[in-house]
């Protein structure tokens, strides 16, 4: 049954960049058949998709981030991660990693997600 | 970019009855939308697929419908465990990937 794990600082200052990890276990991220996506949702607030990669590094970014985001991947570690930088209050959210079949993109399994709050 | 439209922001049903909420898309995304469940605290919870297709362990009390752009999800006879934020994302044109408001369906 494959498990993501999200993990990083919970607590990051506005102009500073986020870095998170998602870490795969029970299944392996080099799979040809899956991207690995980054999701976030401000607190009581929607979902919004921030990007995702494939195991040979190619990634898809959501326009309105993609000045300020990348995800990469470390197949010998079977994890991913998300930087984003120039960071303000806006990014507080809880940020999501996820599985997406390659074929049909929808999001499943989630992490259980990682509250960042970006304050000074 | 596609926006996919959830209404109503709020729903009110009692227990035992049928829920229907609606998602519309600013164009075609044909069958190629998903349908989450959140509850507080929780990450999102994929139900269905491809519009209509549940996902493994998923009751039989949930169904999709839809194609297009006007998308249906339905939940008979509501259970206490039903009640939560229920989202829709289309995944027929990407970047960017999107996702509806969200439908809070909460206990009348």
């Amino acid at each position: 049954q494959v498990q993501l794990q999200e993990s990083g600082p919970g607590l990051v200052k506005p102009s500073e960049t986020l870095s998170l990890s998602c870490t795969v276990s029970g299944d392996s991220i080099s799979s040809n058949i899956y991207y690995w996506g980054w999701i976030r949702q401000p607190p009581g607030k929607g979902l919004e998709w921030i990007g995702s990669v494939y195991y040979v590094g190619s990634t898809y970014y959501n326009p309105s981030l993609r000045s300020r985001v990348t995800i990469s991947i470390d197949t010998s570690k079977n994890l991913f991660s998300l930087k984003l930088s120039s960071v303000t209050a806006a990014d507080t959210a809880a940020y999501y990693c996820a599985r997406q079949a390659r074929s049909n993109p929808w999001f499943d399994p989630w992490g259980q997600g990682a509250l960042v709050t970006v304050a000074s | 970019e596609i926006v996919m439209t959830q209404s109503p922001a709020t729903l009110s049903v009692s227990p035992g009855e049928r829920a229907t909420l609606s998602c519309r898309a600013s164009q075609s995304v044909s069958s190629n939308l998903a349908w989450y469940q959140q509850k507080p605290g929780q990450a999102p919870r994929l139900l269905i697929h491809g519009a209509s297709t549940r996902v493994t362990g998923i009751p039989a009390r949930f169904s999709g419908s839809g194609s297009g752009t006007e998308f249906t999800l339905s939940i008979s006879s509501l259970q206490s465990e039903d009640f939560a934020v229920y989202y829709c994302q289309q995944y027929n044109s990407w970047p960017p990937i999107t996702f509806g408001q969200g439908t809070r369906l909460e206990i009348k």
